[in-house]
């Protein structure tokens, strides 16, 4: 079965941090670029991070950039996000999701996680 | 960046009506444009890709159309299931790949 499983999330601090893991199962992982899209409680989707299928390209959203950082282990089947310095408007529904292109960077999201929860409270 | 203005931010019709959800980009997407189905609780869904590229598997009730920057989805017939936010979004150009604000879709 073709699936995307997050973890790693919970309530953290304002300044702390985080690792989101996105294990993904059912096709071959490393030939297909990946994303994280969050929501906060009550909004829309926010896209947050891509990378590559190689790993090798990685792009961020303006909100994150400098905080967060996107990674991949292709031997593991592996998505992560390594989130530092969090802030309260962090807070949100994590999800992973597969770009349907294959390598393609520039596609729709053809698969998403069921969604990992962040809380940044004190 | 490339801004998607989605309106209207909700709307409430009848069970067999046709509803109608327009996106709008900030600049020219080509046919660059998704849309997804999220119910509460769960993760989005891909309806159609391409501005009017039915997945497979999705009802044909579903439909999209449009190029450049003005973009339409359409319900033909509303079911009660179609209960849901649907999302609109642009894949022209990263970063950042940006959603539409959403429409929420209610049964009258």
């Amino acid at each position: 079965e073709v699936q995307l499983l997050e973890s790693g999330g919970g309530l953290v601090q304002p300044g702390g941090s985080l690792r989101l893991s996105c294990a993904a199962s059912g096709f071959t992982f490393s030939s297909y670029a990946m994303s994280w899209v969050r929501q906060a409680p009550g909004k829309g989707l926010e896209w947050v991070s891509a990378i590559s299928g190689s790993g090798g390209s990685t792009y961020y959203a303006d909100s994150v950039k400098g905080r967060f950082t996107i990674s991949r282990d292709n031997s593991k089947n592996t998505l992560y996000l390594q989130m530092n310095s969090l802030r309260a408007e962090d807070t949100a529904v994590y999800y992973c999701a597969r770009h349907g292109g294959g390598y393609q960077l520039l596609d729709a999201f053809d698969m998403w996680g069921q969604g990992t929860m962040v809380t940044v409270s004190s | 960046d490339i801004q998607m203005t989605q309106s209207p931010s909700s709307l409430s019709a009848s069970v067999g009506d046709r509803v109608t959800i327009t996106c709008q980009a900030s600049q020219d997407i080509s046919n660059y444009l998704n849309w997804y189905q999220q119910k509460p609780g769960k993760a989005p869904k891909l309806l159609i890709s391409d501005a009017s590229n039915l997945e497979t598997g999705v009802p044909s009730r579903f439909s999209g159309s449009g190029s450049g920057t003005d973009f339409t989805f359409t319900i033909t017939s509303l079911q009660p299931e179609d209960i849901a936010t649907y999302y609109c979004q642009q894949y022209d150009n990263l970063p950042p790949l940006t959603f539409g604000g959403g429409t929420k879709v209610e049964i009258k």
